[in-house]
C-alpha cells in the first residue's frame, strides 16, 4: 500500500519567516495531495490540495510544489503569523475514486512573535 | 466548504459498554465515509472505509465485530465501540467524500472517548 513520510516532526519559525514541510510517498498511482491542518482536538481542516497533473499550486500565503517524478510534495507558508500555529498533516490517495488517503506523520508548526 | 457533522463530541463510558458516534454529510450525499482513529500527538489512522448500502472495508488489524459500522443512508455512517475498554480511549474522526463537489474530503470535529 501507500506510504507517506512527513519531515519535519517539528518546526518552529520566527514571525514573517517562511516554513517548509514536506513530504514524501511510494506508490507512483497516487494522484491527489491535500494538506491539513489541526489544531488540537480539532478536526483536520484542508488548506490547499494539488493533483498529479498540476506542479505548484498557491493560496495567498500557502503554496504546495509536486515533484512527481521524485515522489514528492511540500507545504510552503510564507510570512507566516502566530495562528498559523498547529500540526500539519500532507497526505496521498492512490487515486480511483475511492480517495482514501494515507497521512504522513504530521509536523507541529510553532510561529514564535 | 461542506459541513460534515460528528456527534457526540465528548463521550465516557464504563467499561464493558457500548458506544455509539454518528457521522453526518449535512449538505452533501457522501457515498464514501471514513472512519479514523487519532492518539495524542499521533497522525491519523485510518480504520475503515464505510460505503453507503454495502458492508464497510476495514484496515488490517482492525477488528470490525468490535468497532461496527453502518452506512445506512448517503448522509450518515456510525460507528459503535461494542464492549469498550480503556485501550479504546481515543479521538475518533470520520471524514465524508463529496462525490459532486471534486471528491474533496472534509472531516467530522471528531469524538472524543473515555473509557473508565
Amino acid at each position: 500500500g501507500e506510504n507517506v513520510e512527513q519531515h519535519p516532526s517539528t518546526l518552529s519559525v520566527q514571525e514573517g519567516d517562511s516554513a517548509v514541510i514536506k513530504c514524501t510517498y511510494s506508490d507512483s498511482a497516487s494522484n491527489y495531495f491535500p494538506w491539513y491542518k489541526q489544531e488540537l482536538g480539532k478536526r483536520p481542516q484542508l488548506i490547499i490540495d494539488i493533483r498529479s497533473n498540476v506542479g505548484e499550486k498557491k493560496d495567498q500565503r500557502i503554496a504546495v510544489t509536486l515533484n512527481k517524478t521524485a515522489k514528492h510534495f511540500s507545504l510552503h507558508i510564507t510570512e507566516t503569523q502566530p495562528e498559523d500555529s498547529a500540526v500539519y498533516f500532507c497526505a496521498a490517495s492512490m487515486g480511483g475514486s475511492a480517495r482514501q488517503l494515507t497521512f504522513g506523520s504530521g509536523t507541529q508548526l510553532t510561529v514564535l512573535p | 466548504g461542506a459541513v460534515v457533522s460528528q456527534h457526540p463530541s465528548w463521550v465516557i463510558c464504563k467499561s464493558g459498554t457500548s458506544v455509539k458516534i454518528e457521522c453526518r454529510s449535512l449538505d452533501f450525499q457522501a457515498t464514501t465515509m471514513f472512519w479514523y482513529r487519532q492518539f495524542p500527538k499521533q497522525s491519523l489512522m485510518l480504520m475503515a472505509t464505510s460505503n453507503e448500502g454495502s458492508k464497510a472495508t476495514y484496515e488490517q488489524g482492525v477488528e470490525k465485530d468490535k468497532f461496527l459500522i453502518n452506512h445506512a443512508s448517503l448522509t450518515l455512517s456510525t460507528l459503535t465501540v461494542t464492549s469498550a475498554h480503556p485501550e479504546d480511549s481515543s479521538f475518533y474522526i470520520c471524514s465524508a467524500r463529496d462525490r459532486a463537489g471534486g471528491n474533496t474530503i472534509y472531516f467530522g470535529e471528531g469524538s472524543w472517548l473515555t473509557v473508565v
